[in-house]
């Protein structure tokens, strides 16, 4: 079975901290992404990687970055932690050309 | 971002009784998948379609790629409490070069009473 893990379930954060997630896959898949979900706003894509080293912005990468430093593990990084960044974020990863995704638990942060 | 409409945003129904949700879009799809998320959890893939006009059914589960390519139908059969959850579409839209990104839809809220 394809595994994806996410570092923290919960996380609570201040207004301005630097806050990383960390996501990662056992299955050797070469694509990786992040996305948030917002009641009402269903899942966006924030950003995705298709290699080591390798990343692309998707609808809302305003205020995060990435590092894909290895290729089981995919970083999203907020520089400056704001309240309206509080929300689920959700890990995925892929395999190839294939298009089945396969997400991790989520992370639950709160920026007060 | 686009998003797939998803109807409808929320069922309430007796347990034993089925289910049908479905997506539409304006654009045309090559892949149509469908994700259940429990609460607190991340989406889980239920089916994957491939091809206009696919059946393809996972236990209680039967789902089907719309022969326009515009949607896809979701069913659930006998439905018991355990199915609770947020359904979600998702679609892969090819613009031209390889792309693995998924367009999803708004989520079917599904409440099963006992």
């Amino acid at each position: 079975d394809v595994k994806v893990t996410q570092s923290s379930r919960y996380l609570v954060k201040r207004t301005g901290e630097k806050v990383f997630l960390e996501c990662v896959q056992d299955m050797d898949h070469e694509n990786m992404f992040w996305y948030r979900q917002d009641p009402g706003l269903g899942l966006r894509l924030i950003y995705f990687s298709y290699d080591v080293k390798m990343k692309e912005k998707g609808d809302i990468p305003e205020g995060y970055s990435v590092s894909r430093e290895k290729k089981e593990r995919f970083s999203l990084i907020l520089e400056s932690a704001s309240t309206n960044q509080t929300s689920m974020y959700l890990c995925a990863s892929s395999v190839g050309t294939n298009y089945e995704q396969y997400f991790g638990p989520g992370t639950r942060l709160t920026v007060t | 971002g686009q998003q797939l409409n998803q109807s409808p945003q929320s069922m309430f129904i007796q347990e034993g009784e089925d289910v049908s949700m479905n997506c539409t879009s304006s654009s045309i799809f090559n892949t149509w998948l469908w994700y259940k998320q429990d609460p607190g959890e991340g989406p889980v893939l239920l089916i994957a379609l491939y091809k206009a006009g696919e059946l393809t059914s996972n236990g209680r589960l039967t789902a089907q790629f719309g022969i326009t390519r515009k949607d896809s139908f979701l069913n659930i059969s006998a439905s018991i409490p355990s199915d609770v959850g947020i359904y979600f579409c998702a679609g892969q839209l090819r613009r031209g070069g390889a792309t693995n990104k998924l367009i999803f839809g708004t989520g079917t809220l599904l409440a099963v009473q006992p």
